[in-house]
């Protein structure tokens, strides 16, 4: 099974910083099959990037994936008072293994 | 409009067995992909399993192979995840999930609420 991981493990930042979190995989991730994930408390994950870089339909363009291989970056632009949560990278297929990274946490400095 | 409702989950002592079910509704079931994947209190997303559409390709986690069984019944718009010799560690909220894509994996859109799976003696 792939491995993948994040860093940092927290992220502590300001309202209008950029963010860059980062993925990295034990092997090469096969048709850059990679998403993100945002998760804020108590609620379930929201699928945010696709194809290491289509963003989602409705998710605002400050979110942006790229990367390929084994070396997946997700950045938000400014971040947004409503960002601060846990995001995870996911790696899927259509006839192999998955496997979720352990997740950033971005919090408010 | 998707809507994934999880049932079956539980108290149940180590080395028992429980059979989680998720009932779908609002989309062609039998087109996709469907997931479990688990969350242990205050910790990340872990996937379980995964099946195709026609129930052939079915791919489990190392840390569950040979202890779960992932199982559709499209005729009942239904995920199944049969759960034996459970331990400890298997704790955790189980989700059912439906991919994005139609005929194919691209991402996990649509999340049930979950249902909780307690191992304890």
């Amino acid at each position: 099974e792939i491995v993948l991981t994040q860093s940092p493990a927290t992220l502590s930042l300001s309202p209008g910083d950029r963010a860059t979190l980062s993925c990295r995989a034990s092997q090469s991730v096969l048709s850059n099959f990679l998403a993100w994930y945002q998760q804020k408390p108590g609620q379930t994950p929201r699928l945010l990037i696709y194809g290491a870089s289509t963003r989602v339909a409705g998710i605002p363009d400050r979110f942006s994936g790229s990367g390929s291989g084994t070396d997946f970056t997700l950045t938000i632009g400014r971040v947004e008072p409503e960002d601060f949560a846990v995001y995870y990278c996911h790696q899927y297929g259509s006839a192999s293994p998955w496997a979720f990274g352990q997740g950033t946490k971005v919090e408010i400095k | 409009q998707v809507h994934l409702v999880e049932s079956g989950g539980g108290l149940v002592k180590p080395g028992g067995s429980l059979r989680l079910s998720c009932a779908a509704s609002g989309f062609a079931f039998r087109d996709y992909y469907m997931t479990w994947i688990r969350q242990a209190p205050g910790k990340g997303l872990e996937w379980v399993s995964y099946i195709g559409g026609n129930g052939v390709t079915r791919f489990h986690a190392d840390s569950v192979e040979g202890r779960f069984s992932i199982s559709r019944d499209n005729g009942k718009n239904s995920l199944y995840l049969q759960m034996d010799n459970l331990r400890p560690e298997d704790t955790a909220i189980y989700y059912c999930v439906r991919d994005q894509a139609r005929l194919g994996v691209a991402g996990l859109a649509h999340w049930g609420q979950g249902t909780r799976v307690t191992v304890s003696s």
